[in-house]
C-alpha cells in the first residue's frame, strides 16, 4: 500500500525566505509523486509531478522538488517566498504500476504562512 | 491540462435529503474520480467513475450512499443520499490525462443542517 507523510502541518516563513515543505512516501513500486496547492475556497492546482524521469522537477510559480529514492522523500522548495504563496500544500503518490493503479493518496497537507 | 467545472459550487441542505453534484470536463478523459475533503482535512477518494460501467468504490464508501453516473467521457455526477451533518464536506471531482496528471474541479461545498 502507498502512503504519504507530510512533516509539519503548519510552516511559517518570512517573505523572501526559503520555502521547504517536507514529504516522505511509502510505495511498493516506483512511485509517481505530485505536489498540489490549494488556495482558500478553491480546488487543487497541480504544481509539479515526478514520473521517473529527471529527479529534480521544476513546477509552476518557481517551485521545484527533488526525488530522493534513498530517503524516500520528495520535498518541495522555493528559493524566495512571496506573500501569494500562502496556501495549503498537498503531497500525493500513486503507484501507477502497482495494485492501486491511477489512484492518488494524499498527505495531510501543510499550511504555509508567509510573514511580511 | 483540462478545465473542469462543477455544479453547484455550494449548497446548504437539510438532513435526510439528497444532492446531485455535476462534473463537466472540456475534453474526453478516461479516468474521472470523486473525492471528499472534510473541513480542515486532506482529500479522501470516494470512487473512480468508469464510463459505461459501475463506479469502483473505496473502502468505507458504498453505492447506496454515493451513487455515481458516468454517461460519457466528459461528464459525471455524484449524489450524496440521505444526508446527515457528517456529510458536510467539500466534494471534488478530478480527471486524469494521458500524461498521468490529475486535474481537479473547483469543488462543491456542502453544508447539511
Amino acid at each position: 500500500a502507498q502512503s504519504v507523510t507530510q512533516l509539519g502541518s503548519h510552516v511559517s516563513v518570512s517573505e523572501g525566505a526559503l520555502v521547504l515543505l517536507r514529504c516522505n512516501y511509502s510505495s511498493s513500486v516506483p512511485p509517481y509523486l505530485f505536489w498540489y496547492v490549494q488556495y482558500p475556497n478553491q480546488g487543487l492546482q497541480l504544481l509539479l509531478k515526478y514520473t521517473s524521469a529527471a529527479t529534480l522537477v521544476k513546477g509552476i510559480n518557481g517551485f521545484e522538488a527533488e526525488f530522493k529514492k534513498s530517503e524516500t522523500s520528495f520535498h518541495l522548495t522555493k528559493p524566495s517566498a512571496h506573500m501569494s504563496d500562502a496556501a495549503e500544500y498537498f503531497c500525493a503518490v500513486s503507484d501507477m504500476w502497482g495494485s492501486s493503479g491511477d489512484k492518488l493518496t494524499f498527505g495531510t497537507g501543510t499550511r504555509l504562512a508567509v510573514r511580511p | 491540462s483540462a478545465v473542469i467545472s462543477q455544479k453547484p459550487s455550494r449548497d446548504i441542505c437539510q438532513r435526510g435529503t439528497s444532492l446531485t453534484i455535476q462534473c463537466q470536463v472540456d475534453s474526453q478523459v478516461t479516468m474521472m474520480f470523486w473525492y471528499r475533503q472534510q473541513p480542515g482535512q486532506s482529500l479522501t477518494l470516494i470512487a473512480t467513475a468508469n464510463q459505461g460501467s459501475e463506479a469502483t468504490y473505496e473502502s468505507g464508501f458504498v453505492i447506496d450512499k454515493f451513487p455515481i453516473s458516468r454517461p460519457n467521457l466528459t461528464f459525471s455526477t455524484l449524489t450524496v443520499s440521505n444526508m446527515s451533518p457528517e456529510d458536510s464536506s467539500i466534494y471534488l471531482c478530478s480527471v486524469q490525462t494521458l500524461s498521468y496528471e490529475q486535474y481537479f474541479g473547483p469543488g462543491t461545498r456542502l453544508t447539511v443542517t
